[in-house]
């Protein structure tokens, strides 16, 4: 068990809607890290936020947006979702905004139909 | 462009076996290589992470090895268990920069067959 927390762990919607991923980082940790991972590609990164703020952003879509709330945990929003956004969306964290060690959690797998 | 590439793609070894994984980077300047181990459907879990500094990171039975001159690494894995299928994935990142501060590799599946 990494210490990061991710729910739902499966989450099957239509095509259009709007879903909300939520992640807890492991106790400490001050970054969270959002990723995308489509069948048989490699992990995408999205964006980073470190202590509520906005770090990095790797290739997220206008549709898709996110947030660290005070007590740390994330949010990953989706909207208009379309079938290509079904993938398994992974949340990692870490100590600092460029520590060597991340933790992953266990995924969401989300299908879009 | 940064990009991380890995070979083989896929891999099939018999039980007890040992094998090498590749991964050329061309991320530059880079602070540090890791090597993921991810199972199916579940989250990378980080084998081993070398600074620019290091060749050589040892976890086990697993080795890292790193040529930041030819911007290559490998990991070698020895005695095999069937506990060891999984995808094998190399992360490099660069020093903060705005964008993708970790350029992931698309990994290497490894399948162990007694």
């Amino acid at each position: 068990d990494s210490g990061v927390t991710q729910t739902p762990k499966h989450l099957i919607t239509a095509t259009g809607q709007r879903v909300t991923l939520r992640c807890s980082p492991r106790s400490g940790d001050l970054s969270v890290y959002w990723y995308q991972q489509s069948l048989d590609q490699g992990l995408q990164f999205l964006i980073q936020y470190y202590n509520g703020e906005e770090r990095a952003k790797g290739n997220i879509l206008e549709r898709f947006s996110a947030q660290q709330f005070p007590d740390l945990h994330s949010e990953l929003n989706l909207s208009s979702l379309e079938l290509g956004d079904s993938a398994l969306y992974f949340c990692a964290s870490s100590v600092g905004s460029g520590s060597l060690e991340a933790f992953f959690g266990q995924g969401t797998r989300l299908t879009v139909v | 462009k940064n990009q991380v590439e890995q070979s083989p793609q896929s891999l099939i070894i018999l039980e007890g076996k040992n094998c090498t994984l590749q991964c050329n980077y061309t991320v530059s300047p880079f602070s540090n290589l890791r090597w993921y181990k991810q199972d199916t459907g579940r989250g990378p879990v980080s084998l081993t992470i070398m600074t620019f500094s290091e060749n050589t990171k040892s976890n086990g039975r697993y080795t890292a090895t790193l040529d930041a001159d030819t911007k290559q690494s490998s990991l070698h894995i020895t005695a095999s268990q069937l506990s060891d299928s999984a995808s094998y994935i190399c992360v490099v990142r660069a020093p903060y920069s705005g964008n993708t501060p970790l350029v992931f590799g698309k990994g290497t599946r490894l399948s162990v067959i007694a």
